[in-house]
């Protein structure tokens, strides 16, 4: 399995104001990725995710984008609210999931 | 059940000593994995277990390190003789079928401390 070892970036956004989180992955033969959400204290829960035929998907207040030229993806985050403070962990897929070292966002009021 | 669940949500623990960590997955789910979280970073794969099948392994950091599921259910993670590298939040994931990408669902992990 992989493993990080980096320590988290940070990403301070104005509550309100629309967040975009950055994900570089390793490899082109991935075909599945999917964004994760961490709240302090709390395990890692699923917000979206999106195969490698799509670039775009929409839910709720969040947007995945893919750009496979790349090998970027990126998660956005409209109206940001203080509910959203969280570490946000992206994952691709190839054989099984490997994750990133995740961004921490914070909120501020 | 509800939801993954894991057990003990702290532990304290000597250098040296063995703890055990226990994760029940949701009822019904096969596929269950273990993830290590140190402060501050990512997730670490560990061990998973799909069904009956032998479990991948590839993730333990050493001899150490094992790990059980019994009946297809419950899953036990022992560290022996502990050393304080192992602090760390243990975290465990259940997912319906274990079919590659598959949403995994995690519990509230363990957060073990080793003095």
């Amino acid at each position: 399995g992989e493993s990080v070892g980096l320590h988290l970036p940070t990403l301070s956004v104005q509550e309100g104001d629309n967040s975009i989180i950055n994900c570089a992955y390793s490899n082109s033969a991935s075909d599945y990725f999917i964004w994760y959400k961490q709240e302090s204290g709390k395990g890692p829960q699923f917000i979206i995710d999106i195969r490698s035929n799509m670039d775009k998907r929409q839910g709720q207040r969040v947007t995945v984008l893919l750009n496979k030229t790349v090998k970027h993806l990126s998660l956005q985050i409209a109206a940001t609210q203080p509910g959203d403070s969280a570490v946000y962990f992206c994952a691709e897929n190839i054989s099984g999931l490997i994750w990133g070292a995740g961004t921490k966002l914070i909120i501020k009021p | 059940g509800a939801g993954v669940s894991q057990s003990p949500s702290n532990k304290v623990t000597e250098k040296g000593k063995d703890v055990e960590l226990r994760c029940d997955p949701i009822s019904g789910h096969t596929a269950l994995y273990w993830y290590r979280q140190s402060l501050g970073q990512g997730l670490e794969f560990l061990i998973y277990f799909q069904g009956n099948s032998a479990p991948d392994k590839s993730g333990l950091p050493s001899d150490r390190f094992s790990a059980e599921r019994t009946g297809g259910s419950v899953s036990t993670l022992t560290i022996q003789r502990t050393q304080q590298e192992d602090s760390a939040v243990y975290l465990c994931a259940s997912s319906s079928a274990g079919a590659v990408g598959e949403t995994q669902y995690f519990g509230p992990g363990t957060r073990l401390l080793v003095l």
